[in-house]
């Protein structure tokens, strides 16, 4: 267990505006990570972080931006929130590059936009 | 890139019968495939990972899965379903080309019935 929290976990916001999730995690992992997770698409990559301040785009990134000023803080915003955003975003972080590493994931935070 | 494909988003099973949940990938290199479980309005969790050391890797809750090359699978199996094991049950493969971060399948969810 990397120790990750996710703030906050329930959410409603409203068509346009700006929308900051916070994940914190506890152990120093290298690696952290944005899922969203909608019903028949599983998981999908919004964007991840390779240490502070290194990010890149996985799969879904449009409409998303992320920072990592700090090791055990990686944010995700949304700069003008839409409908197709609403979803569960789930927040992950692995300690190293070995390919048969292990994600530890958060409890997720429930976006609603309206 | 790397995939994996789980047949069917929804497997229903009495209590005390056999679990089955398949997954099959897609790779070009050897790959490194992990079972994630998600319980009802929680995070992830992993259940096993295949790492090339045994072809039958065991996991927790008793729960296991062997790697068929020649078929390309990792099916995840459990002799006996207990009404805790109700779940939805994640395949997932490291990525080519990039050793942090995984494809997810798009998730079986397990049903358990008294």
């Amino acid at each position: 267990d990397a120790g990750i929290t996710q703030s906050p976990r329930h959410k409603v916001t409203e068509t346009g505006t700006p929308v900051t999730l916070r994940c914190h995690q506890t152990e120093n992992h290298r690696y952290m990570y944005w899922y969203r997770q909608d019903p028949g698409h599983g998981l999908r990559l919004i964007h991840y972080s390779y240490g502070v301040k290194d990010t890149d785009k996985g799969e879904v990134s449009d409409g998303y931006s992320v920072s990592r000023s700090k090791t055990e803080d990686f944010l995700l915003t949304l700069e003008s929130a839409t409908s197709s955003q609403t979803s569960v975003y789930f927040c992950a972080a692995q300690a190293g590059s070995g390919r048969f590493d292990e994600q530890f994931f958060g409890p997720g935070t429930r976006l609603t936009v309206l | 890139a790397q995939s994996v494909t789980q047949l069917g988003s929804h497997v229903s099973v009495s209590e005390g019968a056999l679990v089955l949940l398949r997954c099959n990938y897609s790779s070009s290199v050897p790959p490194y495939l992990f079972w994630y479980v998600q319980y009802p309005n929680q995070g992830l969790q992993l259940l096993l990972k295949y790492t090339s050391a045994a072809t039958l890797v065991k996991g927790i809750n008793g729960f296991e899965a062997e790697f068929k090359k020649s078929e390309t699978s990792f099916h995840l199996t459990k002799p006996s379903a207990h009404m805790s094991d109700a779940a939805e049950y994640f395949c997932a493969v490291n990525s080519g080309g990039s050793n942090y971060k995984l494809t997810f399948g798009k998730g079986t969810l397990l049903t358990v019935n008294p």
